[in-house]
């Protein structure tokens, strides 16, 4: 079935650090890609999507890249905020029949000052 | 109304209490999700209405637990006979068709004591 494997938090970075958080996939045909970020106390956002390989997502200073070849959407952003702080989790969304969504573990993401 | 909308947001519940969650979902959103999120865990999906059917229902944990939806609005879960390990935050989340990804509410609170 579908996965998405997410690298293993907690990730702590210095304020106006660069992030990379990798996010891999398993699945048949051609999925939906996304990411959604969490913020403390606070429900789940869509943060970015790609529907199609080589597609870019980006929002709020982050992006991720639909890599079909390495079957990958990492996640990153060149400058780091204390209010990026938040855990984040990267999905999938498989083509045809029902939309079934499929997350992976999230990963913390704490930036100090 | 403008979001996902869920209540109770948070409820405590003695052990062998029955339970019930509310999710209004966003108007003209087909699909509805059930997911679980225990503490500093990952998203565990429960199940998936489009429209009033259910489709997949293969992340409901036990017969305890139960959903409906009546039309294209509001569902309701409900978990009976609780158990302290029923204790998570439960989270709804609608989409209409396409990839256009999930809009999560900011979820129920559960704790069974």
């Amino acid at each position: 079935g579908d996965s998405v494997t997410q690298m293993e938090g907690p990730v702590t970075l210095s304020e106006e650090a660069f992030l990379t958080i990798n996010c891999t996939y398993t699945a048949t045909g051609y999925p939906s890609l996304f990411w959604y970020v969490q913020y403390p106390g606070e429900g789940l956002q869509l943060l970015l999507k790609a529907t199609k390989a080589d597609d870019k997502g980006s929002n709020k200073g982050f992006e991720a890249t639909y890599r079909k070849e390495t079957t990958s959407f990492h996640l990153e952003k060149g400058s780091v905020q204390v209010s990026d702080s938040a855990v984040y989790f990267c999905a999938l969304t498989s083509p045809g029949g029902y939309q079934k969504v499929t997350f992976g573990i999230g990963t913390k993401l704490q930036v100090i000052p | 109304g403008a979001g996902v909308s869920q209540s109770p947001s948070n409820k405590v519940t003695e052990k062998g209490k029955d339970v019930e969650l509310r999710c209004d979902p966003i108007s003209g959103h087909t699909a509805l999700y059930w997911y679980r999120q225990r503490l500093g865990q990952g998203l565990e999906f429960l199940i998936y209405f489009q429209g009033n059917s259910a489709p997949d229902k293969s992340g409901l944990p036990s017969d305890r637990f139960s959903a409906e939806r009546t039309g294209e609005s509001v569902s309701t879960l409900t978990i009976q006979r609780t158990q302290q390990e029923d204790s998570a935050v439960y989270l709804c989340a609608s989409s209409s068709t396409g990839t256009g990804g999930l809009f999560f509410g900011e979820g129920s609170r559960l704790t069974v004591l």
